[in-house]
């Protein structure tokens, strides 16, 4: 069983676009992220649920929207795709905020 | 603020000698570091940490790192290398302020036979 799951693994769209990834985890944790990986293999916190609440929000802009419908799943919404949004995403949950976290394999979005 | 370097891009080393990958520290108060690798195509993974307690810190792999709190650093060593520990190697810190973990930049380990 995957521990920390995220789907799609690649996603090509083109600009303007709006399109989600999503993420679970079956580990039980309380904490999930979003990372973001750019091109130079820079990570990148942007957001932070524990228990379903927000508590880390970065500065990314408001085309982002992070989504916990329970504490197993956090999805990320994008709006409007720009070409510098390409890169790859990273979802990871921990038990103790941040302690040792499990990522996911990652999902490359691609904006043409 | 908390912050980590890695001031090497990349480490070449040949296997079976020891490995380093170097990191150093900026923070106020108690750090906590941390260790991931990420293998090519793959998400990043838990190496090791320090908290507290002994500066030999032992993780997976066979890896280990030592915290150093005169030179502020934390650096990831192995002893004997394997081809199959080539891979992107990043060290994290704990902001306590925020709670996030803060990556430096990683340092890609290459291991030639």
């Amino acid at each position: 069983d995957t521990a920390v799951s995220q789907t799609p693994k690649y996603l090509v769209t083109q600009m303007g676009n709006d399109k989600s990834i999503k993420c679970e985890q079956n580990l039980g944790h309380d904490t999930m992220y979003w990372y973001k990986q750019d091109s130079k293999k820079f990570l990148k916190i942007m957001f932070s649920y524990n228990n379903k609440e927000l508590i880390i929000n970065e500065t990314v802009p408001n085309r982002f929207s992070p989504k916990s419908p329970d504490k197993a799943h956090l999805n990320l919404h994008i709006n409007s795709l720009e070409l510098g949004d390409s890169a790859v995403y990273f979802c990871a949950s921990s038990q103790y905020t941040p302690g040792e976290a499990f990522f996911g394999q990652g999902t490359r979005l691609t904006v043409v | 603020a908390q912050s980590v370097a890695q001031p090497e891009d990349q480490v070449n080393v040949a296997e079976g000698n020891p490995l380093t990958v170097k990191c150093t520290y900026s923070v106020s108060g108690n750090p906590y570091l941390f260790w991931y690798v990420q293998y090519p195509n793959r998400g990043l993974q838990f190496l090791l940490k320090y908290i507290t307690g002994d500066n030999l810190v032992k993780g997976s792999y066979g890896f280990e790192a030592e915290f150093n709190k005169s030179q502020t650093s934390f650096h990831l060593k192995k002893p004997s290398a394997l081809v199959s520990d080539s891979a992107l190697y990043f060290c994290a810190v704990r902001d306590i302020r925020t709670d996030k973990l803060i990556f430096g930049t990683g340092t890609r380990l290459q291991v030639f036979p």
